[in-house]
């Protein structure tokens, strides 16, 4: 069956450390593999995504997350967060690039 | 850049009333479009795919005749809620898949429409 795991529920890092959100799938093929935000109350932002090429890949706002296809997982990691990274993140993957299956989410919370 | 407008953003009603929410493709002509929805802390559950011109396809689970679907224009699909209950309360999110080219996004979400149903 296909799946999307993100392990952490929830993560609290301190202003200026550095963050990683895992991201595992089990799918038959190397599937589309996106990483989305989401703040309260609003819709989603993409982040950034990976189709194909180098495993890693740069998103907006610092955000890059690297794709093992050994490890069928694509985390995303920023150096040093703000604190308007505190948010909710998804990953998603799917077959192609529209129809996505979203990983549970990992919230993010940010303290000075 | 490409931007999906939903309205309204929150609805608060009664129960047994139909709810229509709107989603709209502000700058680019979107063929399909698609409804989620969401329970409070956890993920997006895909309802359906809405096709211009064509029905919906709904995933498996979900009522076809509880939650309809229109996609009447290349610019605007709507999901009516209908006879609502309290298990209707949720956020619903829609998202429009982008052809042009022009952005780096396969797909645009709108902000998402709180539903409460009392």
């Amino acid at each position: 069956a296909q799946s999307v795991t993100q392990p952490d529920i929830h993560i609290t890092v301190s202003e200026g450390a550095s963050l990683e959100l895992r991201c595992n799938y089990s799918y038959g093929a190397t599937p589309y593999l996106f990483w989305y935000v989401q703040s309260p109350g609003q819709g989603l932002q993409l982040l950034l995504k990976y189709f194909s090429g180098d495993t890693l890949v740069q998103g907006i706002k610092g955000f890059e997350a690297e794709f093992k296809r050994s490890q069928s997982s694509f985390n995303l990691r920023k150096p040093s967060v703000h604190w308007s990274d505190a948010a909710e993140y998804f990953c998603a993957v799917g077959l192609n690039d529209y129809k996505l299956s979203f990983g549970a989410g990992t919230t993010v919370t940010v303290r000075a | 850049g490409a931007v999906v407008s939903q309205h309204p953003s929150r609805v608060i009603c009664k129960s047994g009333t139909s709810v229509k929410i709107e989603c709209r493709s502000l700058d680019f002509q979107a063929t399909t479009m698609f409804w989620y929805r969401q329970f409070p802390k956890q993920s997006l559950m895909l309802m359906a795919t809405s096709n211009e011109g064509s029905k919906a396809t709904y995933e498996q689970g979900v009522e076809k005749d509880k939650f309809l679907i229109n996609h009447a224009s290349l610019t605007l699909s709507t999901l009516t809620v209908t006879s609502a209950h309290p298990e209707d309360s949720s956020f619903y999110i829609c998202s429009a898949r982008d052809l042009t080219g022009y952005s780096n996004q396969p797909q645009h979400f709108g902000d998402g429409t709180r539903l409460s149903i009392l």
